[in-house]
């Protein structure tokens, strides 16, 4: 079974600091990964994802993350944030051929001037 | 092209009422589903509908029923709501049989049972 934990329930930054959130799966065979942001008040929208083209991926709005199948890890990060960045993050896993993806519980990115 | 809508957007209830919450998408998507989102859960998955015709519980299926009306419709109905059902509800759309597997979202229904 599928499963994903996303490490810290918040993560405050400074403006202009490296953004890293991250995450970790369990699955019996390389999955699907994707990051959402979701903004106050709004649903889910994709940020990045993963489907084995390559293993560091880039996604919109600056964000990065690497697939790592060694640390079962797809880090979500930005090398510098920007205030329009605090939103919530959530990472999620899709086995192959399922149409019911796993999501983390979702971090809080708090951006401080 | 408006994607995943949701209506309503706000909801109050009074314990043991009913309601439909309607979700339509324009995007000719096979897979729909529901989830609702509390603080600290993330979001978990009530029902699904991998193709016209077809329903699936998911992770909390209990107090809600589906109805997938047509491959743009999928509704989620609450037939005696009750004060532990407050929530946000979130509709997505999706086609996870390919490299597309990605999921688009509406932007949810408030609802709070009172």
């Amino acid at each position: 079974a599928q499963s994903v934990t996303q490490l810290g329930s918040h993560v405050s930054v400074s403006e202009g600091a490296l953004v890293l959130l991250r995450c970790n799966y369990s699955s019996s065979v390389p999955p699907y990964l994707f990051w959402y942001v979701q903004y106050p008040n709004q649903g889910l929208q994709l940020l990045l994802k993963y489907t084995s083209a390559a293993t560091l991926v880039k996604g919109i709005n600056g964000f990065e993350a690497e697939f790592k199948k060694s640390e079962t890890s797809f880090h979500l990060t930005k090398p510098s944030a920007h205030m329009s960045d605090a939103a919530e993050y959530f990472c999620a896993v899709s086995e192959r051929g399922s149409y019911i993806p796993t999501f983390g519980r979702g971090t809080s990115l708090i951006v401080h001037p | 092209n408006a994607g995943v809508t949701q209506t309503p957007k706000f909801q109050v209830l009074k314990t043991g009422q009913s309601m439909t919450l309607q979700c339509a998408q324009d995007m000719n998507h096979n897979s729909m589903y529901w989830y609702r989102q509390d603080p600290g859960m993330g979001l978990r998955l009530i029902y699904y509908s991998a193709s016209e015709g077809t329903t699936d519980k998911g992770e909390v299926p209990n107090g809600y029923n589906v109805s997938r009306l047509n491959k743009r419709e999928f509704s989620l109905r609450l037939e005696s709501a009750a004060p532990s059902q407050t929530s946000v509800y979130f509709c997505a759309s999706g086609q996870l049989a390919g490299v597309q597997d990605t999921q688009y979202f509406g932007p949810g229904t408030r609802l709070t049972v009172l």
